[in-house]
């Protein structure tokens, strides 16, 4: 079946500093891929729709320029964090669909755990 | 606006015991849905989804939803619970238009006791 793998499944960094997390389709090409957050006990917040070799497409409210994305490949899309603070902490999940374009599901990553300290 | 229901925060029940977790839909046009389970500091699994065709829907582990227009309902079911089965259920819907971001509901924590 379809994986999706993050890297890391868990940073914490301090205050200030950019964390990158990277969502790669293992075993089948995504042109697309979506970015959410997710707090304690709550629902998946979309944060943005990333589309292989164009920008991605942000939600309202969620800032561009703190959360880049970039995706490069039709594997590999990744999400920067810049100048981390304390609120950023979330699990952030990433999903990817597969290249044919017809309605398949979406297929999650496992998350990653970001705490800023 | 368009959105997902899913009206109970909690659902417990016994190991063994058919269970139901509900979820309901306002999406325009013909819906897509979808069920996913997340289990602690896990990313989601994909249950089963409705596209077209029949109404019941069978799906991994054992699950089944069963879609209703009338009611505007996608309950998911299992006849047999399993305390493995406790985890957090998520509903989705499809956006209408061509963006095809999911629509979700807000959770049900689903506790099955031995």
């Amino acid at each position: 079946g379809a994986v999706v793998s993050q890297h890391p499944s868990w940073v914490i960094c301090k205050s200030g500093t950019s964390v990158k997390i990277e969502c790669r389709s293992l075993d089948f090409q995504a042109t697309t891929m979506f970015w959410y957050r997710q707090f304690p006990k709550q629902s998946l917040m979309l944060m943005a729709t990333s589309n292989e070799g164009s920008k991605a497409t942000y939600e309202q409210g969620v800032e561009k320029d703190k959360f880049l994305i970039n995706h490069a490949s039709l594997t590999l899309s990744t999400l920067t964090v810049t100048s981390a603070h304390p609120e950023d902490s979330s699990f952030y999940i990433c999903s990817a669909r597969d290249h044919s374009g017809g309605w398949n599901e979406q297929f999650f990553g496992p998350g990653t755990r970001l705490t800023v300290l | 606006a368009q959105s997902v229901a899913q009206p109970e925060d909690q659902v417990n029940v016994a190991e063994g015991n058919p269970l139901t977790v509900k979820c309901t839909y306002s999406v325009s046009g013909n819906p897509y849905l979808f069920w996913y389970v997340q289990y602690p500091n896990r990313g989601l699994q994909f249950l089963l989804k409705y596209i077209t065709g029949d109404n019941l829907v069978k799906g991994s582990y054992g699950f089944e939803a069963e879609f209703n227009k009338s009611q505007t309902s996608f309950h998911l079911k299992k006849p047999s619970a399993l305390v493995s089965d406790s985890a957090l259920y998520f509903c989705a819907s499809v956006r209408a238009g061509n963006n095809r971001k999911l629509i979700w509901g807000l959770g049900t924590s689903l506790a099955v006791n031995p």
